[in-house]
């Protein structure tokens, strides 16, 4: 069954304590690797894409990185405004009919 | 929200009713998606379509239509709603390839008495 797992599902920072969150996955034809952050009350908000193992995108404090198995979304020296749900999302199938599979997502606080 | 709009943002309705939700956008994109967020799923794929006239089902279809008879409008109709589909609502919208990325609605919150 194709499954998207992300961890932990809560964690807590002091701001400028560098961390990762995880996102495990087991689904057939990966055509790529998504990450969103979320605020309450709103929509997902893109940040990155991976489409191979061994990519990696950076963007401010943050920075993702994809093997065959799992992506690791890194931040580093994180601030309070970096506080969201961060959610991990695969694509997969073939030919048009690709579909999102999304894990749970991973709420981050910083605390100043 | 990438030229994203969707009305109502909040609704409240009652068992039985029928409830049509609104997606529009402005940025010509082929592709447009309905997702419904509940906490301990995530984000589920209700429908999606890929063109005008043009949709499919998700994997939590059951209990919903949707029609696309303009580029950019796409409704979600619940025919007679349910408490089980108390839900956030969201729309996406992606560009004409497969791995393009799907951007984001603000949401509709639906609340089924």
């Amino acid at each position: 069954e194709d499954q998207v797992t992300q961890s932990p599902e809560a964690l807590r920072l002091q701001e400028g304590e560098s961390s990762s969150l995880n996102c495990s996955y087991t689904v057939s034809g990966l055509r790529g690797l998504f990450w969103y952050r979320q605020d309450p009350g709103k929509g997902p908000e893109f940040l990155f894409t991976l489409y191979s193992a061994g990519e990696e995108k950076e963007k401010e404090r943050l920075k993702a990185t994809l093997t065959k198995k799992e992506s690791f979304l890194h931040i580093t020296a994180p601030k309070p405004e970096d506080s969201a749900t961060y959610l991990c999302a695969v694509l997969h199938g073939s030919g048009n009919t690709g579909k999102l599979i999304f894990g749970q997502g991973t709420t981050l606080q910083v605390k100043p | 929200d990438a030229g994203i709009t969707q009305s109502p943002r909040h609704k409240v309705t009652e068992t039985g009713t029928p409830v049509t939700l609104r997606c529009h956008q402005t940025e010509n994109h082929r592709y447009m998606y309905w997702y419904r967020q509940d906490p301990g799923h995530g984000l589920r794929l209700i429908h999606y379509s890929y063109g005008v006239k043009d949709t499919d089902k998700g994997e939590v279809s059951d209990g919903y239509s949707v029609s696309r008879s303009k580029t950019e409008d796409f409704l979600l109709t619940l025919e007679s709603a349910t408490s089980s589909q108390t839900s956030v609502y969201f729309c996406a919208i992606s560009s004409g390839r497969l791995t393009d990325t799907q951007y984001f609605g603000p949401g509709t919150r639906l609340t089924v008495l």
